[in-house]
């Protein structure tokens, strides 16, 4: 009930397209689903956020969707870009704890 | 100014050393953290503390220990080191318990151990 499940692994997308990732989670105790994206030679960075109150979030070109019901959300990139080119981790966790449980990650390449 | 910062970079040493990575932070966030990158860029946490105290302690061999002089400061010190220990370390910082702002993470060491 701890693993956060996230695909695909690897992703091409063309410039000005939609990149989309998803993961599942499996404990319902989870209550907060972050994004990170991380650069090569960088740390991840706080990308997006959201509880499971709304069921989508949107912060300019990155959405969030969440689906309660089927334990998963999902990472949407509008108009995507060459500087967007990244590894992208879903991560999960319960509110009121000290860790999150992260994905596997995503290595995203957008195409000029 | 860099919020979360680690030093070194890149440790290369070898199988049986000792060696400490240091970590602080100057965004006044009360909870830090040691993450470990493998080759296929799992994250998975090692150790928290909050305020100095020890809060998560993962299954890590005990060969790894953190300390934390003050909570600005996360050291990771890693004795009798092994090739499986050849990984990226992050350090992170997060104010009050997760989920309300995230994560900050350093740049993290890339330690190989040959």
């Amino acid at each position: 009930q701890q693993q956060v499940k996230q695909s695909p692994q690897s992703l091409i997308v063309q410039k000005g397209g939609i990149s989309i990732i998803n993961c599942a989670y499996e404990n319902t105790a989870f209550d907060y689903f972050p994004w990170y994206q991380q650069f090569p030679g960088k740390g991840p960075a706080l990308l997006i956020a959201i509880r499971p109150d709304v069921s989508e979030k949107k912060e300019g070109r990155f959405t969030i969707s969440f689906n309660k019901s089927a334990k998963q959300f999902s990472l949407h990139i509008m108009d995507s870009q060459p500087g967007d080119s990244a590894t992208y981790f879903c991560a999960a966790g319960p509110s009121g704890t000290y860790k999150y449980i992260f994905g596997t990650g995503t290595r995203l390449k957008v195409l000029a | 100014d860099t919020a979360v910062s680690q030093t070194p970079k890149y440790l290369v040493t070898q199988m049986g050393n000792d060696k400490s990575i240091k970590c602080e932070q100057n965004l006044g966030h009360d909870t830090m953290y040691w993450y470990k990158q493998d080759s296929k860029k799992f994250l998975k946490i090692m150790f928290s503390y909050n305020n100095k105290e020890l809060i998560i302690n993962e299954t890590v061999p005990n060969r790894f220990s953190p300390k934390s002089p003050d909570k600005a400061h996360l050291n990771l010190h890693i004795n009798s080191l092994e090739l499986g220990d050849s990984a990226v370390y992050f350090c992170a910082s997060s104010q009050g318990i997760q989920g309300n702002y995230g994560y900050t993470f350093g740049s993290g060491t890339r330690l190989t151990v040959v």
